[in-house]
């Protein structure tokens, strides 16, 4: 069975700062890798997808995540952090099927004025 | 073009009473998902529908649950004789109709608060 990991609870960065949150995934094949944002009270928006081809994909707000097969990761980052990306932030990988997601426990992330 | 729609956004229920909650897909999508957030958690698969179908349920407490997906209408969850430990966000999802191989991508809504007193 697939499983994903999400090491840190919580993150701090300061504005404009660099932000890496980090995902790894336990999966028998090659995985289909997603991130999510929640921003409270609301549900999820997809950032960013991996399914197969180059490994560093981009996805909206200026996020971006590489799929490192030999380290089982798929960490999201941003060059820059702005106050609006404070959130919460999932990753997940879906099973063979491609028709059920299995989500890590989530990244709260704080932003610094 | 709407989104996933769920409803209600909040409901509170005592301990023994009902919870109905309601998801309609997005326009054209046939599949739909349930997922459970517990205070502090991540989102846990409960059940995977598609019309007048029950695909994958592996995910569903084994009493008081049930979901289901009619031809018409939206998806519904129940959930009966709700105990605290039922409060939580409930999540629903869609995705289009498999072309060939599915892409896991689904739409959420923007889930139903329940809490339980």
């Amino acid at each position: 069975a697939q499983s994903v990991t999400q090491p840190d609870i919580h993150i701090t960065v300061s504005e404009g700062a660099s932000l890496e949150l980090r995902c790894n995934y336990s999966y028998g094949a090659t995985p289909y890798l997603f991130w999510y944002v929640q921003s409270p009270g609301q549900g999820l928006q997809l950032l960013l997808k991996y399914f197969s081809g180059d490994t560093l994909v981009q996805g909206i707000k200026g996020f971006e995540a590489e799929f490192k097969r030999s380290q089982s990761s798929f960490n999201l980052r941003k060059p820059s952090v702005h106050w609006s990306d404070a959130a919460e932030y999932f990753c997940a990988v879906a099973n063979n099927a491609g028709n059920m997601l299995t989500f890590g426990g989530g990244t709260r992330l704080m932003v610094k004025p | 073009n709407a989104g996933v729609m769920q409803n209600p956004r909040h409901l509170v229920r005592r301990r023994g009473q009902e919870a109905r909650l309601r998801c309609s897909p997005m326009k054209g999508h046939s599949h739909v998902y349930w997922y459970r957030q517990l205070p502090e958690e991540g989102l846990k698969f409960m059940v995977y529908l598609q019309k007048e179908n029950i695909i994958d349920e592996s995910g569903m407490p084994k009493e008081r649950f049930s979901a289901e997906f009619p031809k018409e209408g939206p998806s519904i969850l129940r959930i009966q004789q709700v105990v605290r430990g039922d409060s939580a966000a409930y999540f629903c999802a869609s995705s289009p109709p498999n072309r060939g191989r599915h892409t896991g991508e689904l739409f959420f809504g923007e889930g139903s608060r329940l809490t339980v007193l």
